[in-house]
């Protein structure tokens, strides 16, 4: 079975502070996602990434960045946490199908990260 | 953007009887997969069906696809209270790396 960890279940930070979300897999899976979700928003896309080094934008990217420089590891950061960003984030991996281009396989998902920014 | 709209927003019935969501979506698809999620904890998939599919079924799950209207339905049979999560549509539109989520149907089973 995939193994997708997020280092924190619950994290309370300050406004302005700058976050890391860690997310590590034990699959060797080529695709690695943020979400974050929200009460009646569902899930949305803040960055992925399809191997290590390359990452390409979600649909709500503002106010994050990501890291990947390790095949297992794909982090996040909050480069200056505010109050809108407080959420339940949730890291996803996905490997990489016969049509790279698309995403036609399952995703595996960790347990996520309630954050709150105070 | 959202791709995936799940009818209903809730749903409660009684152990035993069927459960039935709907998902509907604006654009292309390769395939369109079903997720659940239990309070509180992260997403597990369900079912993954392709663009030239029409049904498919997994245990007491069934998944129908209809491109030309651009739904789809999960059907639950003989439910259990431990049925009880949020379940989610997810497509993956042609062209685009990545999944695009609905906002989910939480699902109540009463025993």
């Amino acid at each position: 079975d995939v193994k997708v960890t997020q280092s924190s279940r619950y994290l309370v930070k300050r406004t302005g502070e700058k976050v890391f979300l860690e997310c590590v897999q034990d699959m060797d899976h080529e695709n690695m996602f943020w979400y974050r979700q929200d009460p009646g928003l569902g899930l949305r896309l803040i960055y992925f990434s399809y191997d290590v080094k390359m990452k390409e934008k979600g649909d709500i990217p503002e106010g994050y960045s990501v890291s990947r420089e390790k095949k297992e590891r794909f982090s996040l950061i909050l480069e200056s946490a505010s109050t809108n960003q407080t959420s339940m984030y949730l890291c996803a991996t996905e490997q990489r199908g016969v049509l790279s281009g698309n995403s036609n396989q399952p995703q595996h998902f960790g347990d996520g990260t309630r954050l709150s920014i105070l | 953007s959202q791709q995936g709209e799940e009818d209903p927003q809730a749903l409660s019935i009684q152990e035993g009887e069927n459960a039935t969501m709907n998902c509907s979506y604006k654009t292309s698809i390769n395939n369109l997969q079903w997720y659940r999620q239990n309070s509180g904890r992260g997403l597990v998939h369900l079912i993954l069906i392709r663009s030239n599919e029409r049904e498919k079924h997994s245990g007491r799950l069934r998944v129908t696809l209809d491109t030309s209207k651009k739904s789809s339905s999960l059907l639950i049979t003989a439910s259990r209270a431990a049925d009880t999560a949020s379940y989610f549509c997810a497509t993956a539109p042609s062209g685009r790396r990545a999944l695009t989520f609905g906002s989910g149907t939480r699902l109540q089973v009463q025993p």
